[in-house]
C-alpha cells in the first residue's frame, strides 16, 4: 500500500544533542511538510518542500532545518533541542497545489 | 485572520449520532478537511469539502457547509467507540500555497 512512513516512532534525545527525524513516501507526490504538534494543540506547520524547493513559515525557529534528498525521502534536524522542543512530529505529503494531504504515524521526541 | 475554531469536548452515546462543529474566519478557503486523530497517531483523513459544495455525504459521514456563516460541520451517525478520538478541521486558503490552518480539535468520547 501506498503510504507515509516515520522512523523512529519515538525518540529520545538529550537537552542541546543533534537529532534528525525522517519520512519517507511511496505515493510519489511532489509535496513534503513537517508538522510540529505539542499536547493538546493542533498541528502547526514548521516548513514544506514543493519538489526541490523549500519553503519555510515564518515563526519556524532557526533551530528546525530540513533535507529533501529525493522525491522519496525528507528529514528534520534539530540542531539544539531545547525541553521546549518535545512533541510529535507529523510529515504529511501531497500532490501538489491545494491538494489533500496525507499523514505519517508520527515521531514522538523526548527531550531529557 | 486564520483562526479556526472548535469546541474541545463532545460526548455521546454509542449509536448516537455525533455533529462536530467549527467555525472558520477566513473567507477564501478553497477546500475545508476533517481529519481523525487517535492517541499517540498521526492524523488519517477522513473527508474534504469543497467550497462551492453545501453538503458532502460519505458513508456515516456528512459535512455540511455554510459559508455565509463560515461554519463546518461533521456528523457522524450510529457512532461507535472506535469513532472516540480527537476531530481536527482544517482549512486550505485560495493563494495559501500549500499551507492547511487546523482547528483546535474536539475530542469525542463515545460511551456504551
Amino acid at each position: 500500500d501506498a503510504m507515509v512512513i516515520q522512523n523512529p516512532r519515538y525518540q529520545v534525545t538529550q537537552f542541546g544533542k543533534p537529532v534528525t527525524l525522517s519520512c519517507s513516501q511511496t505515493l510519489n507526490h511532489n509535496v513534503m511538510y513537517w508538522y510540529q504538534q505539542k499536547s493538546s494543540q493542533a498541528p502547526k506547520l514548521l516548513f514544506h518542500y514543493y519538489d526541490k524547493d523549500f519553503n519555510n513559515e515564518a515563526d519556524t525557529p532557526d533551530n528546525f532545518q530540513s533535507r529533501r534528498p529525493n522525491t522519496s525521502f525528507c528529514f528534520l534536524d534539530i540542531r539544539s533541542p531545547g525541553l521546549g522542543d518535545a512533541a510529535m512530529y507529523l510529515c504529511a505529503t501531497s500532490r501538489g497545489g491545494i491538494d489533500m494531504q496525507f499523514f505519517g504515524p508520527g515521531t514522538r521526541l523526548t527531550v531529557l | 485572520g486564520e483562526d479556526v475554531e472548535q469546541s474541545l469536548f463532545l460526548s455521546v452515546r454509542e449509536g448516537d449520532s455525533s455533529v462536530i462543529n467549527c467555525t472558520y474566519t477566513d473567507s477564501s478557503s478553497t477546500y475545508l478537511y476533517w481529519y481523525k486523530q487517535e492517541p499517540g497517531a498521526g492524523l488519517q483523513l477522513l473527508t474534504y469539502i469543497f467550497s462551492n459544495m453545501d453538503m458532502k455525504q460519505d458513508q456515516r459521514l456528512t459535512v455540511l457547509l455554510n459559508k455565509k456563516d463560515k461554519h463546518l460541520s461533521l456528523r457522524i451517525a450510529d457512532t461507535q467507540t472506535g469513532d472516540s478520538a480527537i476531530y481536527f478541521c482544517a482549512e486550505s486558503l485560495t493563494g495559501g500555497g500549500n499551507k492547511l490552518t487546523f482547528g483546535t480539535g474536539t475530542q469525542l468520547k463515545v460511551e456504551l
